[in-house]
Protein backbone atom coordinates (compact mmCIF):
# COMPACT_ATOMS: atom_id res chain seq x y z
CA UNK A 1 0.00 0.00 0.00
CA UNK A 2 1.41 3.60 -1.11
CA UNK A 3 1.88 5.19 2.12
CA UNK A 4 1.86 9.29 1.92
CA UNK A 5 2.87 11.18 5.11
CA UNK A 6 2.59 14.40 6.26
CA UNK A 7 4.24 16.42 9.22
CA UNK A 8 1.28 17.76 10.87
CA UNK A 9 -2.20 17.14 10.87
CA UNK A 10 -3.44 21.02 12.04
CA UNK A 11 -0.69 23.53 12.54
CA UNK A 12 -1.34 26.96 13.93
CA UNK A 13 0.46 30.48 12.67
CA UNK A 14 1.49 33.66 13.10
CA UNK A 15 1.10 36.57 9.96
CA UNK A 16 4.48 36.83 8.66
CA UNK A 17 5.58 33.52 9.90
CA UNK A 18 7.69 31.44 7.70
CA UNK A 19 6.24 27.69 7.71
CA UNK A 20 7.40 24.56 6.43
CA UNK A 21 5.24 21.45 5.42
CA UNK A 22 6.79 17.91 4.84
CA UNK A 23 5.41 15.29 2.86
CA UNK A 24 6.89 11.70 2.46
CA UNK A 25 6.34 8.83 0.47
CA UNK A 26 6.94 5.45 0.16
CA UNK A 27 6.96 3.86 -3.16
CA UNK A 28 9.65 5.60 -4.65
CA UNK A 29 7.25 7.28 -6.70
CA UNK A 30 8.67 10.13 -9.48
CA UNK A 31 6.15 13.03 -9.08
CA UNK A 32 4.80 14.69 -5.84
CA UNK A 33 1.93 17.48 -5.68
CA UNK A 34 0.90 20.11 -3.14
CA UNK A 35 -2.59 21.21 -3.51
CA UNK A 36 -4.89 23.05 -1.25
CA UNK A 37 -8.11 22.56 -0.33
CA UNK A 38 -10.85 25.40 0.20
CA UNK A 39 -14.88 25.14 1.02
CA UNK A 40 -16.18 25.37 -2.64
CA UNK A 41 -13.15 25.78 -4.50
CA UNK A 42 -12.09 21.96 -4.30
CA UNK A 43 -8.47 20.91 -4.49
CA UNK A 44 -5.98 23.56 -6.33
CA UNK A 45 -3.03 22.72 -7.57
CA UNK A 46 0.64 24.82 -6.03
CA UNK A 47 3.13 23.34 -7.40
CA UNK A 48 4.75 19.71 -8.23
CA UNK A 49 7.64 17.52 -8.68
CA UNK A 50 8.76 15.18 -11.66
CA UNK A 51 12.05 14.66 -10.13
CA UNK A 52 14.34 15.26 -7.45
CA UNK A 53 15.15 19.25 -7.82
CA UNK A 54 12.81 19.53 -10.15
CA UNK A 55 10.10 21.59 -9.78
CA UNK A 56 7.04 22.90 -11.69
CA UNK A 57 4.27 25.86 -10.85
CA UNK A 58 0.70 24.87 -10.59
CA UNK A 59 -2.36 26.77 -10.62
CA UNK A 60 -1.68 28.75 -7.90
CA UNK A 61 2.05 29.18 -6.94
CA UNK A 62 1.97 32.85 -5.83
CA UNK A 63 3.05 33.00 -2.08
CA UNK A 64 4.52 29.33 -2.15
CA UNK A 65 7.90 27.89 -2.98
CA UNK A 66 8.59 24.42 -2.52
CA UNK A 67 12.15 22.07 -2.54
CA UNK A 68 12.65 18.63 -3.34
CA UNK A 69 15.92 17.39 -2.04
CA UNK A 70 15.36 13.94 -1.91
CA UNK A 71 12.97 11.62 -3.65
CA UNK A 72 10.97 10.63 -1.16
CA UNK A 73 10.46 14.17 0.20
CA UNK A 74 8.45 17.27 -0.97
CA UNK A 75 8.66 20.68 1.11
CA UNK A 76 5.77 23.29 0.85
CA UNK A 77 7.38 26.75 2.48
CA UNK A 78 5.50 29.95 2.62
CA UNK A 79 7.74 32.66 3.22
CA UNK A 80 5.68 34.43 4.73
CA UNK A 81 2.39 33.32 5.73
CA UNK A 82 -0.88 35.51 5.38
CA UNK A 83 -4.51 35.01 7.11
CA UNK A 84 -5.26 34.06 3.08
CA UNK A 85 -3.37 30.86 3.34
CA UNK A 86 -5.38 29.38 5.58
CA UNK A 87 -6.60 26.31 4.49
CA UNK A 88 -6.11 22.71 3.85
CA UNK A 89 -2.67 21.52 1.90
CA UNK A 90 -2.60 18.10 0.38
CA UNK A 91 0.59 16.29 -0.74
CA UNK A 92 -0.07 13.61 -3.11
CA UNK A 93 2.47 11.41 -5.33
CA UNK A 94 1.93 9.06 -8.81
CA UNK A 95 4.19 6.60 -10.27
CA UNK A 96 3.88 8.59 -13.43
CA UNK A 97 2.76 11.71 -15.33
CA UNK A 98 -0.10 9.95 -17.36
CA UNK A 99 -3.48 11.66 -16.69
CA UNK A 100 -4.37 7.79 -16.30
CA UNK A 101 -1.65 7.57 -13.30
CA UNK A 102 -3.54 7.71 -9.57
CA UNK A 103 -2.41 10.46 -7.26
CA UNK A 104 -2.33 8.96 -3.70
CA UNK A 105 -2.97 11.98 -1.15
CA UNK A 106 -1.72 12.34 2.25
CA UNK A 107 -3.98 12.92 5.09
CA UNK A 108 -3.48 16.43 4.71
CA UNK A 109 -2.34 19.91 7.28
CA UNK A 110 -5.00 21.99 8.32
CA UNK A 111 -3.11 25.50 8.63
CA UNK A 112 -4.28 28.55 10.31
CA UNK A 113 -2.88 31.84 10.10
CA UNK A 114 -3.52 34.57 12.53
CA UNK B 1 -16.82 29.35 -15.41
CA UNK B 2 -14.98 26.79 -13.59
CA UNK B 3 -13.28 24.04 -15.61
CA UNK B 4 -15.39 21.09 -13.31
CA UNK B 5 -18.46 21.40 -11.84
CA UNK B 6 -20.85 19.47 -9.40
CA UNK B 7 -23.93 20.25 -7.35
CA UNK B 8 -22.52 20.80 -4.25
CA UNK B 9 -25.45 18.91 -2.48
CA UNK B 10 -26.14 17.57 0.38
CA UNK B 11 -27.65 14.69 -1.44
CA UNK B 12 -29.86 13.33 1.91
CA UNK B 13 -31.26 9.62 0.79
CA UNK B 14 -31.94 7.01 2.86
CA UNK B 15 -30.41 3.39 3.31
CA UNK B 16 -31.01 1.54 -0.03
CA UNK B 17 -31.84 4.24 -2.44
CA UNK B 18 -30.19 5.07 -5.63
CA UNK B 19 -28.28 8.22 -5.95
CA UNK B 20 -26.87 9.75 -9.08
CA UNK B 21 -24.76 12.38 -9.68
CA UNK B 22 -23.80 14.51 -12.46
CA UNK B 23 -20.57 16.80 -13.10
CA UNK B 24 -19.82 18.59 -16.31
CA UNK B 25 -16.18 20.06 -17.81
CA UNK B 26 -15.48 22.87 -20.07
CA UNK B 27 -12.41 21.80 -21.83
CA UNK B 28 -13.65 19.37 -24.57
CA UNK B 29 -10.39 18.47 -24.79
CA UNK B 30 -10.00 16.64 -21.56
CA UNK B 31 -8.86 13.17 -21.99
CA UNK B 32 -9.39 11.15 -18.58
CA UNK B 33 -12.02 10.85 -16.03
CA UNK B 34 -12.07 10.06 -12.19
CA UNK B 35 -14.37 9.57 -9.56
CA UNK B 36 -12.45 10.28 -5.80
CA UNK B 37 -14.01 9.96 -2.49
CA UNK B 38 -13.39 11.93 0.47
CA UNK B 39 -14.98 11.22 3.96
CA UNK B 40 -15.28 14.25 5.94
CA UNK B 41 -11.31 15.28 7.61
CA UNK B 42 -9.68 12.59 5.43
CA UNK B 43 -7.88 12.79 2.38
CA UNK B 44 -9.26 11.87 -1.39
CA UNK B 45 -8.90 8.06 -2.44
CA UNK B 46 -9.41 7.31 -6.07
CA UNK B 47 -13.28 5.30 -6.14
CA UNK B 48 -13.01 4.79 -10.02
CA UNK B 49 -11.98 6.13 -13.41
CA UNK B 50 -14.43 6.62 -15.90
CA UNK B 51 -14.67 5.59 -19.69
CA UNK B 52 -16.58 6.59 -22.50
CA UNK B 53 -17.91 2.69 -22.57
CA UNK B 54 -18.87 3.64 -18.98
CA UNK B 55 -18.09 0.90 -16.16
CA UNK B 56 -18.79 -0.49 -13.10
CA UNK B 57 -17.57 -1.85 -9.94
CA UNK B 58 -20.14 -3.42 -7.09
CA UNK B 59 -22.82 -1.16 -6.58
CA UNK B 60 -21.08 2.01 -8.59
CA UNK B 61 -21.51 3.22 -12.42
CA UNK B 62 -19.89 5.73 -13.77
CA UNK B 63 -20.66 7.11 -17.46
CA UNK B 64 -18.73 9.41 -19.56
CA UNK B 65 -20.54 11.67 -22.27
CA UNK B 66 -18.06 13.24 -24.18
CA UNK B 67 -20.86 14.74 -26.54
CA UNK B 68 -22.29 16.67 -23.71
CA UNK B 69 -19.07 17.04 -21.63
CA UNK B 70 -20.50 15.74 -18.57
CA UNK B 71 -20.00 12.69 -16.01
CA UNK B 72 -22.14 10.69 -13.97
CA UNK B 73 -21.66 8.70 -10.88
CA UNK B 74 -24.73 6.23 -9.93
CA UNK B 75 -25.02 4.38 -6.65
CA UNK B 76 -27.42 2.10 -6.03
CA UNK B 77 -28.36 0.27 -3.07
CA UNK B 78 -26.71 2.89 -0.60
CA UNK B 79 -25.08 2.09 2.44
CA UNK B 80 -24.42 4.60 5.41
CA UNK B 81 -20.73 3.93 4.48
CA UNK B 82 -21.33 5.79 1.33
CA UNK B 83 -21.43 8.72 2.75
CA UNK B 84 -18.38 11.09 1.68
CA UNK B 85 -18.22 13.78 -0.44
CA UNK B 86 -17.89 12.75 -4.43
CA UNK B 87 -15.30 14.86 -6.40
CA UNK B 88 -15.32 14.52 -9.78
CA UNK B 89 -11.45 14.66 -11.39
CA UNK B 90 -10.73 15.79 -15.18
CA UNK B 91 -7.37 15.53 -16.86
CA UNK B 92 -7.16 18.12 -19.58
CA UNK B 93 -4.13 16.91 -22.07
CA UNK B 94 -2.71 13.64 -23.02
CA UNK B 95 0.70 14.17 -22.28
CA UNK B 96 2.57 16.39 -20.37
CA UNK B 97 2.14 15.75 -16.68
CA UNK B 98 -0.32 14.75 -14.68
CA UNK B 99 -2.29 17.39 -13.82
CA UNK B 100 -5.42 16.84 -11.97
CA UNK B 101 -8.30 19.31 -11.98
CA UNK B 102 -11.07 18.55 -9.37
CA UNK B 103 -14.70 19.82 -8.98
CA UNK B 104 -15.58 21.11 -5.64
CA UNK B 105 -16.99 18.03 -4.57
CA UNK B 106 -20.88 16.86 -4.07
CA UNK B 107 -21.85 15.58 -0.78
CA UNK B 108 -24.05 12.58 0.16
CA UNK B 109 -25.32 12.11 3.29
CA UNK B 110 -26.84 8.39 3.57
CA UNK B 111 -29.37 7.85 6.68
CA UNK B 112 -30.84 5.25 7.92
Amino acid sequence: DVKVTQSSRYLVKRTGEKVFLECVQDMDHENMFWYRQDPGLGLRLIYFSYDVKMKEKGDIPEGYSVSREKKERFSLILESASTNQTSMYLCASSLGLAGADTQYFGPGTRLTVL
Amino acid sequence: RKEVEQDPGPFNVPEGATVAFNCTYSNSASQSFFWYRQDCRKEPKLLMSVYSSGNEDGRFTAQLNRASQYISLLIRDSKLSDSATYLCVVTPFSGGYNKLIFGAGTRLAVHP
